[in-house]
């Protein structure tokens, strides 16, 4: 059973727009959520994360929503350029967080010029 | 700063020989340690993570095992390698108390 998943496999965006990419979890105890980008043959970059406690947090070009009730988030990419052309993997984590990530299967982005 | 290593980058291994991939952290102590597949076509699954060393809790039953002979040094290994071992190996960590994991570079394992 996925507990964290991404139902888009890919997702095409035109340069300058925004990309908006999501992520629903199934398991309540998640507080912790967690946003890698990937690049082919690489190991995934950390890129924003936030915590239950929080609907909302942003760092530059990035933000991600969090829905609690709905077990759902978000995260936006504003503007989209070229170098944003990976996969985007959704991770969570219970409390505590010893025992490693729940990551969804990805979104693979892709930037059109 | 912290950094982490991984090798090999490739490998190419018959079905049934065995198998050694290393993982170490620099930069940062009593880290808490992960190895990840990710199969083709498929997310990150976690395999194993230690909280420090000697200490191995495994996620998923497979042919698979680690170890922790130091502190900042984690090993992936296999007596036989199935065909269903292909994939990415990724090696991470995190700060205890601290939940944002930093992964390596990987190991891209094809298994023939």
């Amino acid at each position: 059973d996925q507990q964290v998943k991404q139902n888009s496999p890919s997702l095409s965006v035109q340069e300058g727009r925004i990309s908006i990419l999501n992520c629903d979890y199934t398991n309540s105890m998640f507080d912790y959520f967690l946003w890698y980008k990937k690049y082919p043959a690489e190991g995934p970059t950390f890129l924003i994360s936030i915590s239950s406690i929080k609907d909302k947090n942003e760092d530059g070009r990035f933000t991600v929503f969090l829905n609690k009730s709905a077990k759902h988030l978000s995260l936006h990419i504003v503007p989209s350029q070229p170098g944003d052309s990976a996969v985007y993997f959704c991770a969570a984590s219970a409390p505590g967080g010893a025992d490693g990530l729940t990551f969804g299967k990805g979104t693979h982005l892709i930037i059109q010029p | 700063s912290q950094t982490i290593h991984q090798w090999p980058a490739t490998l190419v291994q018959p079905v049934g020989s065995p198998l050694s991939l290393e993982c170490t952290v620099e930069g940062t102590s009593n880290p808490n340690l992960y190895w990840y597949r990710q199969a083709a076509g498929r997310g990150l699954q976690l395999l194993f993570y230690s909280v420090g060393i000697g200490q191995i809790s495994s996620e998923v039953p497979q042919n698979l095992s680690a170890s922790r002979p130091q502190d900042r040094q984690f090993i992936l290994s296999s007596k036989k390698l199935l065909l269903s071992d292909s994939g990415f190996y990724l090696c991470a960590w995190h700060y205890r108390g601290q939940e944002t994991q930093y992964f390596g570079p990987g190991t891209r394992l094809l298994v023939l």
